[in-house]
Formats: C-alpha cells, sequence, structure tokens
C-alpha cells in the first residue's frame, strides 16, 4: 500500500538534545512538507521540498533543519534552538506544483520535551 | 488576527443530527477552498474541495463557500458516531496550489454521540 510513513510515533527528549524525525513515503511524489500542529492552531509549515537536494524554508523554520537526499525521504531535525518544540509533527507529500493541492499525510510524530 | 478563523468546538451532536462547521478568512484572494478531516493521533485526510463560489456535494458532506462574506461552510448530514474527529478547513489563492501556499484554520473538534 503506497503511503507515508513517519516514526517514531512517540519521542520524548530532554532540553538541549537534537532529535530526528523520519519520513519516508512510497508514492513517488515530487513535494514533501513538514507541519507543526499546535492545540487550536492551524498546520504550520516548517520546511517544504519540491525536488530532491533542493528544500525551502516555511513560516515557522528557526530551530529545525531537514535534508532531502533521496526521493522518498524527508527527515526533520528539531534541533536544542527551537524554544518550544513539544508539539505534534506532521510529514506529509503531494503530487508537485501541478498537483491539486491534495496533500498526503503520514500519522504523525508526538514530540515532547521533559 | 489570524488570517483563517475556525472555532476550535467541540461541537457535540447526537446521531442523525446535521453538523455545521465553518471558517471564516480575512485574505480576500483565496479562491480554492478544501476541508479535510483528521481522526484522534492520526494524520489529516482531504475530504472535498471547491473553487471560488457555489455549493459542492459528496454523498453526506456539503461544502459551501460565499466570497463575498468570506465565509465557507460544511455540513455533514445523517451523522455518524464514525464521523467524529476534528475537521480543518484549508485554503489558498491558486487553484491547485501546493502545499506551502496552504493557509490552514485551527480546526473544529465533532463529537457525534450514539
Amino acid at each position: 500500500d503506497g503511503g507515508i510513513t513517519q516514526s517514531p510515533k512517540y519521542l520524548f527528549r530532554k532540553e538541549g538534545q537534537n532529535v530526528t524525525l523520519s519520513c519516508e513515503q512510497n508514492l513517488n511524489h515530487d513535494a514533501m512538507y513538514w507541519y507543526r500542529q499546535d492545540p487550536g492552531q492551524g498546520l504550520r509549515l516548517i520546511y517544504y521540498s519540491q525536488i530532491v537536494n533542493d528544500f525551502q524554508k516555511g513560516d515557522i523554520a528557526e530551530g529545525y533543519s531537514v535534508s532531502r537526499e533521496k526521493k522518498e525521504s524527508f527527515p526533520l531535525t528539531v534541533t536544542s534552538a527551537q524554544k518550544n518544540p513539544t508539539a505534534f509533527y506532521l510529514c506529509a507529500s503531494s503530487i508537485g506544483q501541478g498537483g491539486a493541492g491534495e496533500l498526503f499525510f503520514g500519522e504523525g510524530s508526538r514530540l515532547t520535551v521533559l | 488576527q489570524k488570517e483563517v478563523e475556525q472555532d476550535p468546538g467541540p461541537l457535540s451532536v447526537p446521531e442523525g443530527a446535521i453538523v455545521s462547521l465553518n471558517c471564516t478568512y480575512s485574505n480576500s484572494a483565496f479562491q480554492y477552498f478544501m476541508w479535510y478531516r483528521q481522526y484522534s493521533r492520526k494524520g489529516p485526510e482531504l475530504l472535498m474541495y471547491t473553487y471560488s463560489s457555489g455549493n459542492k456535494e459528496d454523498g453526506r458532506f456539503t461544502a459551501q463557500v460565499d466570497k463575498s462574506s468570506k465565509y465557507i461552510s460544511l455540513f455533514i448530514r445523517d451523522s455518524q458516531p464514525s464521523d467524529s474527529a476534528t475537521y480543518l478547513c484549508a485554503m489558498s489563492p491558486r487553484i491547485k496550489a501546493a502545499g506551502n501556499k496552504l493557509t490552514f484554520g485551527g480546526g473544529t473538534r465533532v463529537l457525534v454521540k450514539p
């Protein structure tokens, strides 16, 4: 079955630690995205990539980093510079700029900072 | 003021009732409107999309857009307990815009009681 796989589902981090969230897709989509979801707030875009080896900052990129070395993979690193990292993180993909805007989401990763 | 406003709920209704959800927005350039459904601890999935003003029906779901009032609605007829979820609106100034061009509402939590 085609889809997006995020791991881990739940992650606990101590302050000052970097953590990496995995996102893999087998939909053959060109574009991939990372969103952050906080209670009562809309999804906020962290980073996106429309092609391998290229990515752009979204609205809230500070304290995060990404890479796109393979079409299928778009890992997100939450660095110690992110002041409020506790949130639900969603990875998504879409067929690209010419698509109908439909995003396909993974099941999310919940990060809690202890 | 947020660009897209959505009542967070929860909205509790008895099974079989009509669920009425809405979003208001401030950007008059928005012309592509979507509704996503998100079950607890899962990623959102696209429910419906519509362009410009008017109605669109899909089974028990009806989406309405009133651009003059900057107001969109989603109606769920004959609601079922399986409709219990959070409903997110999303919009874009471009038809078929990529994910980096979408603006999301905060979501409304819906509970359908048997």
